[in-house]
């Protein structure tokens, strides 16, 4: 399983921009990179998820470096409910998709 | 609300009893994961299933065993338990087993082994 490596927290105020980083410097070229949060209490929540280019949703952006070693996910305007854990996962199509959950980047919103 | 159900929310039982857990997948996704939350091992990938069929195994005890029935509900059996066994029990499911696929998850079952 793919690995990747993330700050275990982060402080963010609240109604600014939040840059969650994460590596993978191992990563395939088959290699989705998945972002889930976890609010507490709850199960995880996808997020976004990308492959070679930059992503936009209506949660957040994510920014893929041009090697794919690492990412970066953007939370545009942070508020109270963001506060959680978030998880950046490779997915290999080759090895059945299944997720490998690190320790993640709890993130804290200061209102 | 991800679409995704589990049963029951809250269980409680002793150790060297057997457990079912029960998970309906979201409607029309055929693969679903089992997963487990720990506070000192996180979350960790245990098994999946695709249309009835498993697909992969992850951290999977001999103890704990999976299925999916023709309804495509799910559910895990863990058996022998222990007081290690004690965590949240996620089950999610996706409509394929794309590595585009968002995995949906269910609000869990907390396990707690006295």
């Amino acid at each position: 399983d793919a690995k990747t490596t993330q700050p275990n927290s982060m402080e963010s105020n609240e109604e600014e921009p939040v840059h969650l980083p994460c590596n993978h410097s191992t990563i395939s070229g088959t290699d989705y990179i998945h972002w889930y949060r976890q609010l507490p209490s709850q199960g995880p929540e996808y997020v976004i998820h990308g492959l070679t280019s930059n992503v936009n949703n209506r949660m957040a952006s994510l920014a893929i470096a041009e090697d794919r070693k690492s990412s970066t996910l953007i939370l545009h305007r942070a508020t109270l409910r963001d506060a959680a854990v978030y998880y950046c996962i490779l997915r290999d199509p080759n090895t059945g998709n299944q997720f490998y959950f690190g320790t993640g980047t709890s993130l804290t919103v200061i209102p | 609300d991800s679409g995704v159900t589990q049963t029951p929310k809250h269980l409680i039982t002793a150790t060297g009893q057997r457990v079912t857990l029960r998970c309906s997948p979201r409607s029309g996704d055929l693969s679903v994961y089992w997963y487990q939350q720990s506070l000192d091992q996180g979350l960790q990938f245990l098994i999946q299933y695709y249309n009835g069929e498993e697909r992969a195994k992850g951290n999977i005890l001999e103890r704990f065993s999976a299925q999916q029935f023709p309804d495509l509900h799910s559910e895990l059996n863990l058996s022998s338990l222990e007081l290690g066994d004690s965590a949240l029990y996620f089950c999610a499911s996706s409509g394929g087993t794309s590595g585009r696929d968002e995995q949906y998850f269910g609000p869990g079952t907390r396990l707690t082994v006295t």
